[in-house]
């Protein structure tokens, strides 16, 4: 399966700024990526699919102009946490998806990221 | 998918003993139920995966049973060790190629 990468594991910032979390597929080419945020004891919840070479899809209630996605290679997509508060803490998961036969499609973690804003 | 659900939500259980984790969905175009694993701190980890055209799969300790009819699929751990302790999530995948994750358990296997 597909190695995926994420940097950084963990970041502290203060409210304000902005944070770029990068996710590498180190073995695979990925045309989409996709993003997850987490909170504690709580399921994966999508953000957003990253697709290469054109704009992301946010899913519904996520604000595009405040986690900005690019996807500009094929191994490479970032999100970035722009005026980050508080409650935008949480852990940020990425995965890409790899085609296990014709309809199936394996997805493959990256190990998160931890962000906390303080 | 569209909905998942999964129970227990919190699974304790002494190591040796065998643990067993419920889902089931409601959209009849799944066809691929994939479980993770997720340790603390870490991203999850496909540990078995079961297709819409099969009944039962096996991995050694881990085993995913899959009742179309009933919209319900589980998953076996046999022989229970203290590292099999983390959150497990279901998924399902339909049409698109994006799971819906069941809200996950915590296993915790009491050496």
């Amino acid at each position: 399966g597909a190695v995926v990468s994420q940097h950084p594991s963990w970041v502290i910032c203060k409210s304000g700024t902005s944070v770029k979390i990068e996710c590498r597929s180190l073995d695979f080419q990925a045309t989409t990526m996709f993003w997850y945020r987490q909170f504690p004891k709580q399921s994966l919840m999508l953000m957003a699919t990253s697709n290469e070479g054109s704009k992301a899809t946010y899913e519904q209630g996520v604000e595009k102009d405040k986690f900005l996605i690019n996807h500009a290679s094929l191994t490479l997509s970032t999100l970035t946490v722009t005026s980050a508060h508080p409650e935008d803490s949480s852990f940020y998961i990425c995965s890409v998806p790899g085609l296990a036969g014709v309809l199936y499609y394996e997805q493959y973690f990256g190990p998160g990221t931890r962000l906390t804003v303080t | 998918g569209e909905n998942v659900e999964q129970h227990p939500s919190t699974l304790s259980v002494q190591e040796g003993d065998s643990a067993v984790i419920k889902c089931t969905y409601s959209d009849s175009a799944s066809n691929y139920f994939p479980w993770y694993k997720q340790e603390l701190g870490k991203g999850p980890q496909l540990i078995i995966d079961i297709r819409s055209n099969v009944g039962e799969k096996k991995d050694q300790r881990i085993a995913v049973t899959l009742n179309k009819t009933a919209k319900h699929f589980s998953l076996h751990i046999t022989e229970t060790q203290p590292e099999d302790s983390a959150v497990y999530f279901c998924a399902d995948l339909g049409g698109s190629y994006i799971p819906t994750f069941g809200r996950g358990t915590s296993l915790i296997v009491h050496p």
